[in-house]
């Protein structure tokens, strides 16, 4: 069955340094979506990319963060100076069309130190 | 402020029993509405969707209501197994908002023999 995929699935960084967190959607899905999960908390959206583009993103999502689809099957978030109030789950989803199930990947723990 | 409310306090019930679990929601006017299952250091997992128009959606053991009236979603497990343990979520997609998902806390459930 076909999944998304994350790498990696643990990153630890020192406080300031940029990370990028890798994700494979499903091969034939047009929507691709990053979400972020704080310990103990509720899953929150943070950014949707379609047609090359962000089409929402959340006010979370600010200058420190960037995503980009640099080849036909990645599709990458970037935390340019990470804070320590970043550290959370971060899930890639994505789904074929709009306003129908999104599959998750299982998530990269980011703890930064 | 808009709000996605799901019970805080795990839910224990004995196997074979059925699950109900609620989601209520104020000041969003939700076109779908989508469930979840979570697992410890998981990614969510999609279950069901109903849309605004439907008031009953069922897929083998699981069944979805939405009350737009009440501003209300039950998801019911019947005959339930110690497997069905885990945290389930409650979404809201909004309509024309590129399908962003907006998650509720989610309510453990917890299936004992």
């Amino acid at each position: 069955e076909p999944e998304v995929t994350q790498t990696p699935s643990h990153q630890v960084t020192q406080m300031g340094q940029e990370v990028i967190l890798r994700c494979v959607p499903i091969s034939n899905h047009l929507y691709f979506y990053w979400y972020r999960q704080i310990l103990g908390q509720k899953v929150e959206f943070l950014v949707s990319f379609y047609n090359n583009e962000i089409s929402e993103k959340s006010e979370i999502f600010d200058d420190q963060f960037s995503v980009e689809r640099p080849d036909g099957s990645n599709f990458t978030l970037k935390i340019r100076s990470t804070k320590l109030e970043d550290s959370a789950m971060y899930f890639c989803a994505s789904n074929r069309e709009m306003n129908t199930e999104a599959f998750f990947g299982q998530g990269t723990r980011l703890t930064v130190v | 402020s808009q709000k996605i409310e799901q019970n805080s306090e795990a839910l224990n019930i004995q196997e074979g029993k059925t699950a109900t679990l609620t989601c209520n929601y104020t000041n969003y006017s939700p076109a779908y509405l989508q469930w979840y299952r979570q697992d410890p250091g998981r990614g969510p997992v999609f279950l069901l969707l109903i849309r605004e128009n439907e008031k009953e959606k069922r897929k083998e053991r699981l069944k979805v209501t939405f009350d737009t009236t009440l501003k209300q979603s039950l998801f019911h497990i019947t005959a339930s197994q110690p497997a069905d343990s885990a945290t389930y979520l409650c979404a809201i997609l909004t309509a024309g908002t590129a399908s962003k998902l907006t998650f509720g806390t989610g309510t453990r459930l917890q299936v004992t023999l």
